[in-house]
Parts: structure tokens; C-alpha cells; sequence
């Protein structure tokens, strides 16, 4: 029940344009669901965040989403500029005896074309 | 820069070998977590340590070992290396080691087996 998938593995859009990516879990029990930004050659960084009892978090132009019934959660970017292009990483906290231990989506390259 | 230190950047070893990673967490940090990066599994989850004791567990081989000091720097130990352990491993830290928490990565060491 820890498993995330993540899509689109990659995405390219022009610079302005919006870009969405997804995520879907199994644990019906997670409540923690944060996105992970990783440009070339550096370290992941935490972006957003979005707990359980939100169905919606923004910041600036990121926001997340989280539909719990349906078991999805999403990142949104809107204005994209050439420096958000990097891999992005969603994840969520497992339940249980995995309640410290965070299951990331296998990462979506995003590109942002000038 | 997250505060968070690695050694080695890089190493390149032999089939069979063994290595030690060494992990610094940012200060006032009691808890520090390993990960394995690499291109076909993404980000998996090693080992999380919190005030030198084991907390949770992920896919860590039998081959792989690690322990957190008291002066909480943590090392991870890789032994009887195959040529599928080269990867790119990360250590985070956070505070108290809670699921919710942000984890901040440290900038990897690269690990070539060949």
C-alpha cells in the first residue's frame, strides 16, 4: 500500500504556459503529501506541501491539490519559467508502521522552453 | 546551501569492495535519513536514524548497514559492492524526525562501482 505513481515521467511546455503532474497512492491512510524539486546536479528541495485536511494549498504560482477519495494529489505551475525546469518528486507519507517513511513518484523532468 | 554535509562527493571502487558515506545533519537536527538515487528506481527510501536510534526502515539490502553517533553524524556502509549500487546517495535531516517534516538533502555522494 506504499506505492505513488507519478505522471507524466516528462513534460515540456513553452515559457507562460501552465504545467500539471500527478500523483496516485494506495494508502488510503496517508495524510502527508509533500512535492520535491530537483534541479540538474543538485540536491531534491521541498516546494509545497498539502496535509490531508486541505484540498488545496498555493504558493505563489505552485499549488497542490489532494482529492483523498479518489486517491490523487497534483502539482500545479502556473507562468512557467525557464528556471522551474527541473524533476519534480512527489510523495507521501506511508501509515501505520510506515508513518515515517516517505515513498517518492519516480519524478517528472520538466522543461521549460524560452 | 541546506546545511546538511556529505562525504565523499564522488567514489569509484571495485566489485566486492566496501565503502563508508558520512553524513553531517544541519545543526539542532536529531534525525538523519539515507537515500538511494538512481536513474531506473528514482528516489528510494535506505534508512532514518533519530538521536542515534534506528526508526524506520525502507529498501535497504542486507549488504548495506548504518548507525548514527552521538555526536549525530551518520555513516552509511556499503559492502560486497555490485556494479548495480552505483548510484547517487543523498542523506537528509530533519529536526525531531516526525513523517510531516521539511527534509533537507545534502548535496550526495556519487558512488561508481566498477
Amino acid at each position: 500500500g506504499e506505492n505513488v505513481e507519478q505522471h507524466p515521467s516528462t513534460l515540456s511546455v513553452q515559457e507562460g504556459d501552465s504545467a500539471v503532474i500527478k500523483c496516485t497512492y494506495s494508502d488510503s491512510a496517508s495524510n502527508y503529501f509533500p512535492w520535491y524539486k530537483q534541479e540538474l546536479g543538485k540536491r531534491p528541495q521541498l516546494i509545497i506541501d498539502i496535509r490531508s485536511n486541505v484540498g488545496e494549498k498555493k504558493d505563489q504560482r505552485i499549488a497542490v491539490t489532494l482529492n483523498k477519495t479518489a486517491k490523487h494529489f497534483s502539482l500545479h505551475i502556473t507562468e512557467t519559467q525557464p528556471e522551474d525546469s527541473a524533476v519534480y518528486f512527489c510523495a507521501h507519507l506511508g501509515s501505520g508502521g510506515s508513518n515515517y517513511k516517505l515513498t517518492f513518484g519516480k519524478g517528472t523532468l520538466l522543461t521549460v522552453n524560452p | 546551501d541546506s546545511g546538511v554535509t556529505q562525504t565523499p562527493k564522488h567514489l569509484i571502487t571495485a566489485t566486492g569492495q566496501r565503502v563508508t558515506l558520512r553524513c553531517s545533519p544541519r545543526s539542532g537536527d536529531l534525525s538523519v535519513y539515507w537515500y538511494q538515487q538512481s536513474l531506473d528506481q528514482g528516489l528510494q527510501f535506505l534508512i532514518q536514524y533519530y538521536n542515534g536510534e534506528e526508526r524506520a526502515k525502507g529498501n535497504i539490502l542486507e549488504r548495506f548497514s548504518a548507525q548514527q553517533f552521538p555526536d549525530l553524524h551518520s555513516e552509511l556502509n556499503l559492502s560486497s559492492l555490485e556494479l548495480g549500487d552505483s548510484a547517487l546517495y543523498f542523506c537528509a535531516s530533519s529536526p525531531q524526525g516526525t513523517g510531516t517534516e521539511t527534509q533537507y538533502f545534502g548535496p550526495g555522494t556519487r558512488l561508481l562501482v566498477l
